[in-house]
């Protein structure tokens, strides 16, 4: 399983967009990268996965450059109601172990 | 509704005493999961299910114990509980494909041993 690496905390304004990026220099192959989001005292909840370029949903984009050593998460017009722990992870779908690290403590000020 | 639901929610017990939290999913979900979530340590896996009667050791199992009988059933039991096991415990669920990196969580049991 790639480790990851993330900054700890980012402080963002509402209506900014805020963008997110994680280190997995180790990804294998088969591996896709999947973020999550948290809430205090919530479960973990799927954002978005991708395994190359980019990919985007209604709620966020996700940049993945050609060496897929990294990983950017981004967030546009954020409001307060983002603020939260987001997660990266790496691994390959149907694979059983997971580990999440650290996370990023995103707080979005007025 | 599609959920994991974790009962009971919030737990206080002395050491020792056995203790089980549920966990149940409405998913029809092969794969079951659990993680404990300290502060500063992110969430770690305790143990997982690929499928009933399927279990295997996540990175902190010491501890802990689980069975798979029912397809959306994964309970996890504290046979001797320690105050070093007080936690937010976390189960999660997925169609097998995608196993543990794209998965539905529960809301958590905040558990406290003194």
């Amino acid at each position: 399983l790639a480790k990851t690496t993330q900054p700890i905390s980012m402080d963002s304004y509402e209506g900014q967009e805020v963008n997110i990026t994680c280190s997995h220099n180790n990804i294998a192959t088969n591996d896709y990268i999947t973020w999550y989001q948290q809430f205090p005292s919530q479960g973990p909840r799927f954002i978005i996965q991708g395994y190359k370029t980019k990919v985007t949903n209604e709620v966020a984009s996700l940049f993945i450059p050609a060496d897929r050593k990294s990983s950017t998460l981004s967030l546009p017009r954020v409001s307060l109601s983002d603020t939260a722990v987001y997660y990266c992870l790496v691994g390959e779908p149907g694979g059983f172990k997971t580990i999440f690290g650290a996370g990023t403590r995103l707080f979005v000020k007025a | 509704e599609a959920q994991v639901t974790q009962n009971p929610r919030y737990l206080i017990t002395v050491t020792g005493k056995k203790l089980t939290v549920t966990c149940s999913q409405n998913m029809n979900h092969e794969y079951m999961s659990w993680y404990r979530q300290d502060p500063g340590l992110g969430l770690r896996q305790i143990y997982y299910s690929m499928n009933v009667e399927v279990t295997d050791k996540g990175d902190v199992p010491e501890g802990y114990k689980v069975s798979r009988k029912e397809k959306r059933n994964f309970p996890l039991i504290l046979e001797s509980p320690s105050p070093n096991q007080t936690s937010l415990y976390f189960c999660a669920s997925s169609p097998i494909a995608t196993g543990g990196i794209s998965a539905f969580f529960g809301q958590g049991t905040r558990l406290t041993v003194v």
